[in-house]
């Protein structure tokens, strides 16, 4: 599985929005980027994905690079029920069985 | 909504006992996940199934077994528990060729 990277933790103002950096270089054509976050005391949830275009739904959007070896997951108003642990993950859908794989994520403070 | 359900919150087993986490979920998916979630190690996937009376070895299966015998329900069992096995452990499912995970809300497993 291909690896992506991410800063372990990041900080911002409530009402502000928030870029999430993910590294993956060695992406494949095939792979499909991922988002999830974990709450507090839950388990993790679904956020967006995409393959090569931007993408936008309720909850965020994603910008994906052009040479697609990063990508960046946008907040666009923070709120304080943001904060999580925010994981960016390659998935190949090819394959079936749609295995995630997890890497450490982002940890998200939102400050009031 | 979708519900993916896990029969307890907490649990505390004593070294040794034989272990059963159960997981439910209501949307018919044919793919259900086992993780456990440790600090500094992430989510990592112990199995999964997809499909009835089928399960696959994920990264870290030793000391585990699984069992689905309803496309439902897929179950975790630790054979003689340990105390390396005090973890979280998070269910999740989802439907082949569909791209979102539903993970439930996690199983706080201490053994003593």
């Amino acid at each position: 599985d291909a690896k992506t990277t991410q800063p372990n933790s990041m900080e911002s103002n409530e009402e502000e929005p928030v870029h999430l950096p993910c590294n993956h270089s060695t992406i494949s054509g095939t792979d499909y980027i991922h988002w999830y976050r974990q709450l507090p005391s839950q388990g993790p949830e679904y956020v967006i994905h995409g393959l090569t275009s931007n993408v936008n739904n309720r909850m965020a959007s994603l910008a994906i690079a052009e040479d697609r070896k990063s990508s960046t997951l946008i907040l666009h108003r923070a709120t304080l029920r943001d904060a999580a642990v925010y994981y960016c993950i390659l998935r190949d859908d090819v394959q079936g069985a749609q295995k995630l794989v997890f890497g450490q994520g982002t940890r998200l403070t939102i400050n009031p | 909504d979708v519900k993916v359900t896990q029969s307890s919150r907490y649990l505390v087993k004593r070294t040794g006992e034989k272990v059963f986490l159960e997981c439910v979920q209501d949307m018919d998916h044919e793919n259900m996940f086992w993780y456990r979630q440790d600090p500094g190690l992430g989510l990592r996937l112990i199995y999964f199934s997809y499909d009835v009376k089928m399960k696959e070895k994920g990264d870290i299966p030793e000391g585990y077994s699984v069992s689905r015998e309803k496309k439902e329900r897929f179950s975790l069992i630790l054979e003689s528990a340990s105390t390396n096995q005090t973890s979280m452990y998070l269910c999740a499912s989802i439907s082949t060729r569909a791209y979102e995970q539903y993970f439930g809300p996690g199983t706080r497993l201490t053994v003593t």
